[in-house]
């Protein structure tokens, strides 16, 4: 069964950058049907799709975040990553890696467990 | 970017009650491209409804969603125990975005 494992520092400095990476397991990355994405979440409050992308290396972003936001895949190693340039405290959040279809099944249907990533000097 | 309403944003409710949550949209969805999410503390979502009334697979069927256009339901027909969470619409027709959240609380 399809496995994600967010994996990266849990505290980052201001004004620097958050790095995560998710890696795929019980599946290939590499398949025609899916996109691979991070949803955040702020203590407290609700869900913020971040970013996507496919196997192939085509990429979306949320418009809000796009200018700091990278997102990158290794099909090699089954991981796709995540880069969050900038950051400062509302960055602070559960970080969530993805999967999601497209068109008709653009929902998300597996989720990994969540990373906290805290920024703070 | 669709902008997704959520209500009412508590809901207190005994088990075995009925549950209907409101998701409103800003703008028309696509295609009924509406998905709901239920979570629990700690832990990630979990899919329950996908294209506005697709049960997700193992979803037990007192779980059901409808609507379309820019106004959708989630009724919970008797609340369980473990139904009791905050629940997520999310919209993937146009981009992609969540709503605020309902919170389903034991009364």
């Amino acid at each position: 069964q399809l496995q994600l494992q967010e994996s990266g520092p849990g505290l980052v400095k201001p004004s620097e950058t958050l790095s995560l990476t998710c890696t795929v397991s019980g599946g290939s990355i590499s398949t025609s049907s899916y996109y691979w994405g991070w949803i955040r979440q702020p203590p407290g409050k609700g869900l913020e799709w971040i970013a996507s992308i496919y196997f192939s290396g085509s990429t979306s972003y949320n418009p809000s975040l796009k200018s700091r936001v990278t997102i990158s895949v290794d099909t090699s190693k089954n991981q796709f990553s995540l880069k969050l340039s900038s950051v400062t405290a509302s960055d602070t959040a559960v970080y969530y890696c993805a999967r999601h279809g497209y068109y008709d099944s653009g929902y998300v249907d597996v989720w990994g467990k969540g990373t906290t990533v805290t920024v703070s000097s | 970017e669709i902008v997704l309403t959520q209500s009412p944003g508590i809901l207190s409710l005994s088990p075995g009650e009925r549950a209907t949550l409101s998701c409103r949209a800003s703008q028309s969805v696509s295609s009924s491209y509406l998905a709901w999410y239920q979570q629990k503390p700690g832990q990630a979502p979990r899919l329950l409804i996908y294209g506005a009334s697709s049960r997700a697979t193992g979803i037990p069927d007192r779980f059901s969603g409808s609507g379309s256009g820019t106004d959708f339901t989630l009724t919970i027909s008797r609340l369980e125990p473990e139904d009791f969470a905050v629940y997520y619409c999310q919209q993937y027709g146009s981009s992609r975005t969540f709503g605020q959240g309902t919170k389903v609380e034991i009364k």
